[in-house]
């Protein structure tokens, strides 16, 4: 069975501009999770989808910030326009009616 | 707001050697308490899960244990490995369905030869 994928591995953008993260849940979980890890900080939560409904999105920092999951399935989170402080590495996670959490390898996000 | 502590200094330790993690929390307690292993550039993986009302959880060489008067949980390695070095991450789960959890910063394992 495949994990949770996320793509790309890694990105570096100037300050200003855009870009989107990707995130393949392992198939069937309906439940996707966004979290990010800024230098030197714990790992935080941002938002949870249900299917392609947001459950919570109380993380998301500020309204640079937008997450969409499309039937469900993908996710996609957009930073626009990037801040050097949204230098970080951005995990996904997926789960199926348990408590247990899958994470996918991270997107590491360098701002400059 | 709720604050995790984890040692933030690394711990080394000799092959064959008990490691001990400490997990520290302030307020309220979680409905569960997860474990989870992180090595350098990938995700985060699922060790153990206890709940509020269970002392003592274990899996293989493995044990958690949950103490909710003191607010802390301490994470057990036995006979450690060198395979077993890694950082250690504690995560808060107060929802009690895994939806939001909060963790700490980890500690990094290094189990030496």
């Amino acid at each position: 069975e495949a994990g949770v994928t996320q793509f790309p591995s890694h990105s570096v953008i100037e300050k200003g501009q855009t870009v989107t993260l990707r995130c393949d849940p392992i198939s069937g979980h309906d439940n996707l999770y966004w979290y990010r890890r800024v230098m030197g900080k714990e790992i935080k939560f941002l938002l949870h989808f249900v299917k392609e409904s947001k459950q919570d999105e109380s993380g998301m920092p500020n309204n640079r910030f937008l997450a969409e999951r499309t039937g469900g399935t993908y996710s996609t989170l957009k930073v626009q326009p990037a801040e050097l402080e949204d230098s970080g590495v951005y995990f996904c996670a997926s789960s199926q009616a348990t408590t247990i959490l899958y994470f996918g390898p991270g997107t590491r996000l360098t701002v400059t | 707001s709720q604050k995790i502590e984890q040692n933030s200094e690394a711990l080394n330790i000799q092959e064959g050697k008990t490691a001990t993690l400490t997990c520290n929390y302030t307020n309220y307690s979680p409905a569960y308490l997860q474990w989870y292993r992180q090595d350098p550039g990938r995700g985060p993986v699922f060790l153990l899960l206890i709940r509020e009302n269970e002392k003592e959880k274990r899996k293989e060489r493995l044990k958690v244990t949950f103490d909710t008067t003191l607010k802390q949980s301490l994470f057990h390695i036995t006979a450690s490995q060198p395979a077993d070095s890694a950082t250690y991450l504690c995560a808060l789960d107060f929802t009690g369905g895994g939806n939001k959890l909060t963790f700490g910063t980890g500690t990094q394992l290094k189990v030496e030869l």
